[in-house]
């Protein structure tokens, strides 16, 4: 049973247009969520992360929007750039329930920037 | 400073032997924590040590087992490799820090293993 869903294998987008990342989770006891961005042959790089008593971060030209009554979040990354072609995870961890480090990943998204 | 080293990057093994995989985590860093990456099923958690001692382990069979050293230097062990376990290995750590501030894991490059 999957609890953190990320049901877009794969993601072509425009260079300087939007890039939308979904992600939903089942588990009410998450708390706390990441996104990770990983480049083949490297370990995943934190992006940007997110705790459920706010529903939106921002950090340059990331932004992660949460929607706890949905059990959703998604990362917008504009402008996108042929730089952010990447496979990118959604993560989440019960923080408060002390399991904030065994993070449950998604399968992962395969983003392309088209130049 | 030196990130999550992981050795060895690379390794072919055949079915029922075993494996043992090194991690080093970055300095001050004393959690560290193991992920499996298969295509299409992302990272799934295999256990975490703090301190030398296991505080989480994740859903997978008793031939996975790790340890952690006083230096904070890990190591998973896999035996009797079925060819199921040809994945990325991968390897995170991260500051223990107060309760209430969130950490971010670290994660090495990982280690590929190929079981024939």
């Amino acid at each position: 049973d999957q609890q953190v869903k990320q049901n877009s294998p794969s993601l072509s987008v425009q260079e300087g247009r939007i890039s939308i990342l979904n992600c939903d989770y089942t588990n009410s006891m998450f708390d706390y969520f990441l996104w990770y961005k990983k480049y083949p042959a490297e370990g995943p790089t934190f992006l940007i992360s997110i705790s459920s008593i706010k529903d939106k971060n921002e950090d340059g030209r990331f932004t992660v929007f949460l929607n706890k009554s949905a059990k959703h979040l998604s990362l917008h990354i504009v402008p996108s750039q042929p730089g952010d072609s990447a496979v990118y995870f959604c993560a989440a961890g019960g923080f408060s329930s002390g399991s904030a480090r065994q993070l449950t990943f998604g399968s992962g998204t395969q983003l392309t920037v088209l130049p | 400073k030196a990130g999550v080293t992981q050795t060895p990057r690379y390794l072919i093994k055949t079915r029922g032997q075993q494996v043992t995989l090194s991690c080093s985590p970055i300095s001050g860093h004393r959690s560290v924590s193991w992920y499996q990456q298969t295509p299409g099923q992302g990272l799934q958690f295999l256990f975490e040590y703090f301190s030398e001692t296991q505080r989480n382990k994740g859903n997978f069979p008793g031939r996975f087992s790790g340890r952690q050293f006083s230096n904070s230097r890990s190591e998973m062990n896999v035996s009797t490799l079925e060819l199921g376990d040809s994945a990325l290995y991968l390897c995170a750590s991260s500051l223990v820090l107060a309760t209430g501030y969130p950490n971010v894991l670290t994660f090495g490059a990982g280690s590929r293993l190929t079981v024939l």
